[in-house]
């Protein structure tokens, strides 16, 4: 069964301290990974998408790599508005069809 | 710039009212899809449509219905409301085979009393 675990499921770090998010993932033949931004109350908003082990992608402080079997989003100087929920959703080949992870809830402090 | 609208932000409705959300997409995307969101859950998918009238039933469909009559519309519709739907309702678009990135709308958080 295709699936996707985010972990930790919660965050804190001080502004300016790195770190990283994980995704594991298990699918049928994966056709792309895809990160996610959510602010409360809102939509996620779309941030990268990785299609194949060792590609990386990156936007501001943020860095998205892929392996086989997860993905991770670095995050390099948070400031507080990193504070967010980011969310990590898999596409299997062959489908439209998303599985999403239940994303990890970052609080950058200043 | 992508943009999907959906029509109210926030509803409040009784139990058994029969409840129309609906979601436009402005990018002309073959794809659109209906999820409801749980904390603790994640993205649950309803119902997607690849195309005008086609519809195919998600993971979590019972209770609900949509209809797609124009390719920028997707109608999610609660024939009869109960409290267990009360949630946060997410439409998404996506343009077809060649690109995979579904682009989300703002969401409509559904109390239903």
């Amino acid at each position: 069964e295709d699936q996707v675990t985010q972990s930790p499921e919660a965050l804190r770090l001080q502004e300016g301290e790195s770190s990283s998010l994980n995704c594991s993932y298990t699918v049928s033949g994966l056709r792309g990974l895809f990160w996610y931004r959510q602010d409360p109350g809102k939509g996620p908003e779309f941030l990268f998408t990785l299609y194949s082990a060792g590609e990386e992608k990156e936007k501001e402080r943020l860095k998205a790599t892929l392996t086989k079997k997860e993905s991770f989003l670095h995050i390099t100087a948070p400031k507080p508005e990193d504070s967010a929920t980011y969310l990590c959703a898999v596409q299997a080949v062959g489908t439209y069809k998303y599985i999403f992870g239940t994303g990890t809830r970052l609080k950058v402090l200043a | 710039d992508v943009k999907v609208t959906q029509s109210s932000r926030y509803l409040v409705k009784r139990t058994g009212e029969k409840v129309f959300l609906e979601c436009v997409q402005d990018m002309d995307h073959e794809n659109m899809f209906w999820y409801r969101q749980d904390p603790g859950l994640g993205l649950r998918l309803i119902y997607f449509s690849y195309d005008v009238k086609m519809k195919e039933k998600g993971d979590i469909p019972e209770g609900y219905s949509v209809s797609r009559e124009k390719k920028e519309r997707f109608s999610l519709i609660l024939e009869s409301a109960s409290t267990n739907q009360t949630s946060m309702y997410l439409c998404a678009s996506l343009k077809g085979p060649t690109q995979e990135t579904q682009y989300f709308g703002p969401g409509t958080r559904l109390l239903v009393l």
